[in-house]
């Protein structure tokens, strides 16, 4: 069963902490996403990456980073974290192979910033 | 970016078909109309998608009209277990962005 999976569920941070949230597939696909998710906006995306090392800005990359060391792993970073990034922070992959038809995502982070 | 327009809410009963509209009057040439599903407390997946002709899945049908301009999609007989936002999105062929918008949450009624 394909799956990724999402480090935590909930995450409670204070303001200006760091805070690493972390993506891990299964897939072995090529393409991996970080979005956020907030009522009435739907789901924006922060960042993406094509490839190991290679990542592109999304719509919405202001305040975060990040990490693609690996390709199983799509690491997103709040340098320091804000009121604002409380959200819903959600992480999906895909396939090249297949054309980008399907998109397949975590269950959610549910980040907190106190 | 092409922009989609889905009702907020809707409402089905149980066991019969649902048609879940999208209007996408600014779609490109080269968009596809992706459809997914988000469950309560889980992420999106996929539902459909499709480019010109109509689709058929084990899960829906898509029916784009002429024009491009709409779809709809068809769950044949709802069941409590559809109940969920549904997202129609658009995307151009030569990239890996989706863009969402702010979906319709379906009802169904036992």
């Amino acid at each position: 069963d394909v799956k990724v999976t999402q480090s935590s569920r909930y995450l409670v941070k204070r303001t200006g902490e760091k805070v690493f949230l972390e993506c891990v597939q299964d897939m072995d696909h090529e393409n991996m996403f970080w979005y956020r998710q907030d009522p009435g906006l739907g789901l924006r995306l922060i960042y993406f990456s094509y490839d190991v090392k290679m990542k592109e800005k999304g719509d919405i990359p202001e305040g975060y980073s990040v990490s693609r060391e690996k390709k199983e792993r799509f690491s997103l970073i709040l340098e320091s974290a804000s009121t604002n990034q409380t959200s819903m922070y959600l992480c999906a992959s895909s396939s090249s192979g297949t054309g980008f038809w399907e998109q397949y995502f975590g269950p959610g982070t549910r980040l907190t910033v106190t | 970016d092409a922009k989609t327009t889905q009702p907020n809410s809707m409402e089905s009963n149980e066991e019969e078909p649902v048609h879940l509209p999208c209007n996408h009057s600014t779609i490109s040439g080269t968009d596809y109309i992706h459809w997914y599903r988000q469950l309560p407390s889980q992420g999106p997946e996929y539902v459909i998608h499709g480019l010109t002709s109509n689709v058929n899945n084990r899960m829906a049908s898509l029916a784009i009209a002429e024009d491009r301009k709409s779809s709809t999609l068809i769950l044949h007989r709802a069941t409590l277990r559809d109940a969920a936002v549904y997202y129609c999105i658009l995307r151009d062929w030569g990239t890996y962005k989706y863009i969402f918008g702010t979906g319709t949450r379906l009802k169904v009624l036992a």
